[in-house]
Order: C-alpha cells, then structure tokens, then sequence
C-alpha cells in the first residue's frame, strides 16, 4: 500500500538554525498537510497546501515558517531560526481528491525534532 | 474550537476483551475520523464516517455518530496485544481542510 515517508526520522539541531523536514506524499495526492506534536500534548495543525499554494495555515505557522513542493514528489517545511519550543514530532500528511467518497489524510512516520 | 475529545483518558483491558472508546466534539463537521498511534510512530487511519452516517464497520472495528449529542464512538472487538496503542478522533467541516484531533484514549491491552 502506498505510504507517505518523511526524512529524516530524527534530526537535532542548534537553536537559531535553520531546519528542513522533507516528505515525500503519495503519489497522485493533490492535498499537503503539516501538524506536528510536542511530547505529551494533542496533534496540531500547522498548514494545508494545495494548487502550489497555501490554502490554510494555523497561528503557530509564523513566518519563521515555510513550505514548499520543490518538484512533483517532494513537500518540505522549513523552520528557518529554530527555536526550542520548535522541539516536538513533525507528520507530513497527504489526501486524495474524493472520488465518490470522502477521502482521509494519510499521514508519515514523522520527524522528531530536537533543538538544543 | 471543534476539537474533539476522547474519554476515556486510558483504558486497560485483557485480551479477548471489547474496548469502546468515546469522542466529543463542540462544532458542525464534515467528517470525522479514528487515527491509531503506537508510540513514537505516525498516524494510522482506521476509519472515516461522513456526518450523514450513523454507524461504520471495518473489520474488528466498528464506529458510531451521533450528530445531535456531537460524539461518536469506537469499538474494538476481541481485542489483541497488537491493538495496544493511543487512539485519536479528528474532525474536519470540510473533505480537504484540516483535521483536528482529540486529546486520543491510551489503550493498553494485557495478555
């Protein structure tokens, strides 16, 4: 079964560096998804992107905050001066467009990121 | 906010056993959703009712809604170690928007 894959599963950073989460969203999916989750707490939602563009974004995606589909298979969120309440598992999701029936978000293994 | 919440926080049964969880939520959706996580991996999907269904079955899982009380619930059948994870409800108030997520149930299942 297709799946969504986000690279890398870990990464550790300085505060004040710049991070690129990447992820690669199922094939044919039009819709893109950012959350993340701080240890212990719910699952956030951070943007939507569709069309090449943004089409939601949450308080929490500042503009510190970025993304990007850089080609047809990559989506990636750019953190660009980290800070450490930045620390939690970031999920890459994506969605079909419904076909007779609504469609759920698939959703990546996720990256841990630690800023130290 | 539309946020749903899941009651209870934990549950531990024994294996063979049922497990029903519940899920709140204060607006009007679209859809909502039941996400499994084992700790420290991503969100699998498990099954997704559209506000106009009342009940869904997918294997050993089945899913109630009930718009008018705003909740839904998710009952597991003949539970297995394997289904030992947290469990998340999420709503959208439309099919590509976002999906916000439950504070989930940590299930823990005893051989």
């Amino acid at each position: 079964e297709p799946e969504v894959t986000q690279t890398p599963s870990h990464q550790v950073t300085q505060m004040g560096q710049e991070v690129i989460l990447r992820c690669v969203p199922i094939s044919n999916h039009l819709y893109f998804y950012w959350y993340r989750q701080i240890l212990g707490q719910k699952v956030e939602f951070l943007v939507s992107f569709y069309n090449n563009e943004i089409s939601e974004k949450s308080e929490i995606f500042d503009d510190q905050f970025s993304v990007e589909r850089p080609d047809g298979s990559n989506f990636t969120l750019k953190i660009r001066s980290t800070k450490l309440e930045d620390s939690a598992m970031y999920f890459c999701a994506s969605r079909d467009r419904d076909r007779g029936s609504n469609q759920p978000q698939h959703f990546g293994d996720g990256t841990r990121l630690s800023i130290l | 906010s539309q946020q749903g919440e899941e009651d209870p926080q934990a549950l531990s049964i024994q294996e063979g056993e049922n497990a029903t969880m519940n899920c709140s939520y204060k607006t009007s959706i679209n859809n909502l959703q039941w996400y499994r996580q084992n700790s420290g991996r991503g969100l699998v999907h498990l099954i997704l009712i559209r506000s106009n269904e009342r009940e869904k079955h997918s294997g050993r899982l089945r899913v109630t809604l009930d718009t008018s009380k705003k909740s839904s619930s998710l009952l597991i059948t003949a539970s297995r170690a394997a289904d030992t994870a947290s469990y998340f409800c999420a709503t959208d108030r439309s099919s590509a928007s976002k999906i916000i997520f439950g504070s989930g149930t940590r299930l823990s299942i005893r051989p």
